[in-house]
């Protein structure tokens, strides 16, 4: 099957650094996206990688390594409004989520 | 904002009666999914469609079909509602293949009393 494990929370203070990992034990997805979602809403896309390596998105970034099952999101410069659970999604026509990590940020 | 709508938004129900869920969208896309979601367990993928009248499963697909007969219609269909299928449901569509973003209704809160 396909299954991608996450830490089920983390906790950081307003401005600091954290990273998000997903190792995922299956092959043949096209790449790994990353999604997040607040309280009572629905997911909301923050990016992707479809190659190997590190991309960023404004204080967000995302890594991918294929030879290693394993990607990650980065969250720089951390705010309030980042309290929120955070999910990585391997996709090919299925699109298969994580287990998801509650992020907690605090002052 | 994508167009993409669910209905209804909540909804409680007795044990062995039958519930269709609806998804709508107006984006043309062509994948469609149903999750359900559950604390501990994230998002898990119970059918999907990747055209008209072309659909699969996905991982907990069991007590649960859907349909999809026209591009903007996705619907997933509870014969018999148990209690182990109180959950909140998300739909969510997807261009094509290759595009890597989805996007997500605004949910479903299934009760099964």
């Amino acid at each position: 099957g396909q299954s991608l494990e996450q830490p089920s929370e983390v906790t950081a203070v307003e401005g600091a650094i954290v990273q998000i990992n997903c190792t995922y034990q299956t092959s043949g997805f096209y790449g790994l996206s990353w999604y997040q979602q607040h309280d009572g809403g629905a997911p909301t896309f923050l990016s992707y990688n479809a190659l190997d390596g590190l991309e960023e998105t404004g204080r967000f970034s995302s890594f991918l390594s294929r030879s290693d099952s394993y990607g990650y999101l980065l969250l720089q410069e951390l705010q309030m409004k980042d309290s929120a659970s955070y999910f990585c999604a391997g996709y090919t026509d299925k699109l298969i989520f994580g287990t998801g990590t509650r992020l907690q940020v605090f002052p | 904002d994508a167009g993409i709508t669910q209905s209804p938004r909540h909804k409680v129900t007795e044990t062995g009666t039958p519930v269709t869920l609806r998804c709508h969208q107006t984006e043309n896309h062509r994948y469609m999914y149903w999750y359900r979601q559950d604390p501990g367990h994230g998002l898990r993928l119970i059918h999907y469609s990747y055209g008209v009248k072309d659909t699969d499963k996905g991982e907990v697909s069991d007590g649960y079909s859907v349909s999809r007969s026209k591009t903007e219609d996705f619907l997933l269909t509870l014969e018999s509602a148990t209690s182990s299928q109180t959950s909140v449901y998300f739909c969510a569509i997807r261009e094509g293949l290759m595009n890597t973003e989805a996007f997500f209704g605004q949910g479903t809160r299934l009760t099964v009393v």
